[in-house]
């Protein structure tokens, strides 16, 4: 199949850590990406990795990449409640077009 | 730069209606794909243009059709509209390079069809 999954909700207090996980199907992914996507919004592109890297840090991110069992997370350090989102991962295809999970909907309690 | 913009914003038709929406791309890429996200769900790609033509197209019927500009701005046009046609549609625009470090959504338009 060429699913891409993502469990669909998580909870973490303020301050703690997020982890959020992705799994694809298709080998032929070249990149990796999460966007975020607020209410009534569109899609901000918040990282991405390249399918030959294992990790990737960007401030408060971090992309860890899972090639062998095609899994991908997302770790958010010191969540904030202005992180509450759906959060959405992405495998780039052959034919240069984006396939999206549904989306996992992070809420932040103060 | 404004980034990758939409028009417009929201959008109110009725079944059996044509609708037509826009879409600019970011400064410097040329290559221009919409997507559909229902309620709920994530964006599924409904094609990509890229030198005026249709480059690949997803699980759409011919209903969805689109064009693009020599300014690289996009339309995609949707005939005889039907209530699952209900969606936020989403143009995504990447860089001459293959686009494929860099993905740019704008905010989207939103369709309602009575």
């Amino acid at each position: 199949g060429e699913d891409v999954e993502q469990s669909l909700f998580l909870s973490v207090r303020e301050g703690d850590s997020s982890v959020i996980n992705c799994t694809y199907t298709d080998s032929s992914s070249t990149y990796l990406y999460w966007y975020k996507q607020e209410p009534g919004a569109g899609l901000q592109l918040l990282t991405y990795i390249f399918s030959n890297m294992d990790m990737k840090q960007d401030q408060r991110l971090t992309v860890l990449l899972n090639k062998k069992d095609k899994h991908l997370s997302l770790r958010i350090a010191d969540t904030q409640t202005g992180d509450s989102a759906i959060y959405f991962c992405a495998d780039l295809r052959r034919a240069n077009n984006l396939f999206f999970g549904t989306g996992t909907r992070l809420t932040v309690i103060p | 730069d404004a980034g990758v913009t939409q028009s417009p914003t929201h959008l109110i038709k009725t079944r059996g209606q044509q609708v037509t929406l826009r879409c600019s791309p970011k400064s410097g890429h040329d290559t221009v794909s919409w997507y559909q996200q229902a309620l709920g769900q994530g964006p599924q790609f409904i094609f990509q243009y890229y030198e005026e033509e249709e480059r690949q197209r997803g699980n759409f019927p011919d209903r969805f059709s689109g064009h693009q500009f020599p300014n690289y701005s996009s339309e995609l046009n949707v005939n005889a509209l039907l209530l699952g046609d209900s969606a936020l549609y989403l143009c995504a625009s990447s860089p001459p390079d293959g686009g494929g470090d860099e993905q740019f959504f704008g905010p989207g338009t939103r369709l309602t069809v009575l």
